[in-house]
């Protein structure tokens, strides 16, 4: 069955250190990838997804993330954090081997900024 | 261009009652998905639809939850009768299955049932 794990349940950083979220997949086939983040009170927005190709993809907001299935990882990183980071994050795949069809979740990492 | 909008926003109402919830999906847009956002359980899908058409609601807790999409720009999630396990953040999504696109979400409709 296809599952995701996020290990970290909560991180904190200081405000301009680098950033790494760790996801791990389990998926028979070449996952479709996601990263999501929530803010509070509102809904998930896209940070970045890989379907194939370039195993470092970009998303918005400085964020990248590299996807090595050797390791069955996808983790997202970024160089310098911003208090405005301070959010959820989730990893997601998609299980129907399409982006449309349904996500697969993490149970997210919430991410801490001191100043 | 207009997001997933849902509605209402917030919802308090007391257990036994009929709860509706609302969503129009992104327009061109041609899959939706329901999910719910609890502590304890994270973020579940409960059913998604495709060109309007349920196609699996294996998700969908148990026979109180029902959710219909009559057209393209339309769905609701019912709860009949509702029970304060039901309290959570429900989350509406769309996505457009010809083009391959990612799920876009709604702000989400934060249901207490008291």
């Amino acid at each position: 069955a296809q599952s995701v794990t996020q290990p970290d349940i909560h991180i904190t950083v200081s405000e301009g250190a680098s950033l790494e979220l760790r996801c791990n997949y389990s998926y028979g086939a070449t996952p479709y990838l996601f990263w999501y983040v929530q803010s509070p009170g509102q809904g998930l927005q896209l940070l970045l997804k890989y379907f194939s190709g370039d195993t470092l993809v970009q998303g918005i907001k400085g964020f990248e993330a590299e996807f090595k299935r050797s390791q069955s990882s996808f983790n997202l990183r970024k160089p310098s954090v911003h208090w405005s980071d301070a959010a959820e994050y989730f990893c997601a795949v998609g299980a129907g081997g399409g982006a449309t069809n349904k996500l697969i979740f993490g149970t997210g990492t919430l991410l801490a900024v001191q100043p | 261009d207009a997001g997933v909008i849902q509605s209402p926003r917030h919802e308090v109402t007391e257990m036994g009652q009929e709860v509706t919830l609302r969503c129009k999906p992104i327009s061109g847009h041609n899959s939706l998905f329901w999910y719910r956002q609890t502590m304890m359980r994270g973020l579940e899908l409960l059913i998604y639809f495709n060109n309007n058409v349920p196609i699996d609601d294996s998700g969908m807790p148990e026979d109180r939850f029902s959710a219909k999409m009559p057209n393209a720009s339309f769905s609701t999630l019912k709860i009949q009768p509702s029970e304060p396990r039901d309290s959570a953040v429900y989350f509406c999504a769309s996505s457009s299955v010809d083009s391959n696109q990612p799920q876009h979400f709604g702000d989400g409709t934060r249901l207490s049932i008291l």
